[in-house]
């Protein structure tokens, strides 16, 4: 029972270009969520985060925008930056423990 | 460095043998998380400890698998009998308490069991 789900497992955008990657979960209860970035043979880093009281934060090119209507979470990367290829994981804090979707690629094409 | 350190990084076994894994947290950082993660799969939950204490265990983790964290500083993965099921990368994370935006990961150390 996947409870963050990612639909796409890869997404390919132009440098300088805005990247969206996706997210939906299955719980209303979760109020805390999470992105995390993952470089190959690394491991996972936190990169932004959302409580289920806001619908919008934002980082510099990272803004992450929680719609709890639809139970859906996104996280938008403006411009877009070679450094930015890698896998995108979102995530929930439940119960002190963080809870991972499978994750997306992104590849930023030059 | 100061961050999560995890060793080895790289495991070949053959099945049927033992394995053991070595976290080291960051330094004060109260908890300490056990992880895996396999090709295509996001990092799923197998254990965490509070100081010594293990407060959950996940059902993936079998009666083969078992952590420790004798003084609430380093933890140890051991792994017996290896199946080639159990080829992964395992990551450890450590928190001093926090949000989730103050767990940081490990490296993570690689399984591959033949």
């Amino acid at each position: 029972d996947q409870q963050v789900k990612q639909n796409s497992p890869s997404l390919s955008v132009q440098e300088g270009r805005i990247s969206i990657l996706n997210c939906d979960y299955t719980n209303s209860m979760f109020d805390y969520f999470l992105w995390y970035k993952k470089y190959p043979a690394e491991g996972p880093t936190f990169l932004i985060s959302i409580s289920s009281i806001k619908d919008k934060n934002e980082d510099g090119r990272f803004t992450v925008f929680l719609n709890k209507s639809a139970k859906h979470l996104s996280l938008h990367i403006v411009p877009s930056q070679p450094g930015d290829s890698a896998v995108y994981f979102c995530a929930v804090l439940r119960d002190d423990k963080i809870i991972f979707g499978k994750g997306t690629r992104l590849h930023i094409l030059p | 460095d100061t961050g999560v350190s995890q060793d080895p990084r790289h495991k070949i076994t053959k099945r049927g043998q033992n394995v053991t894994f070595r976290c080291d947290p960051i330094s004060e950082h109260n908890r300490l998380y056990w992880y895996r993660q396999t090709l295509g799969q996001g990092p799923e939950f197998l254990t965490y400890f509070q100081n010594e204490a293990q407060l959950e265990k996940s059902r993936l983790l079998s009666d083969r698998f078992s952590a420790e964290r004798p003084k609430g500083s380093f933890s140890t993965l051991e792994i017996q009998r290896t199946e080639q099921g159990d080829s992964a990368m395992y990551l450890c994370a450590s928190d001093p308490g926090g949000s989730g935006n103050t767990i940081y990961f490990g490296e993570g150390s690689w399984l591959t069991v033949v």
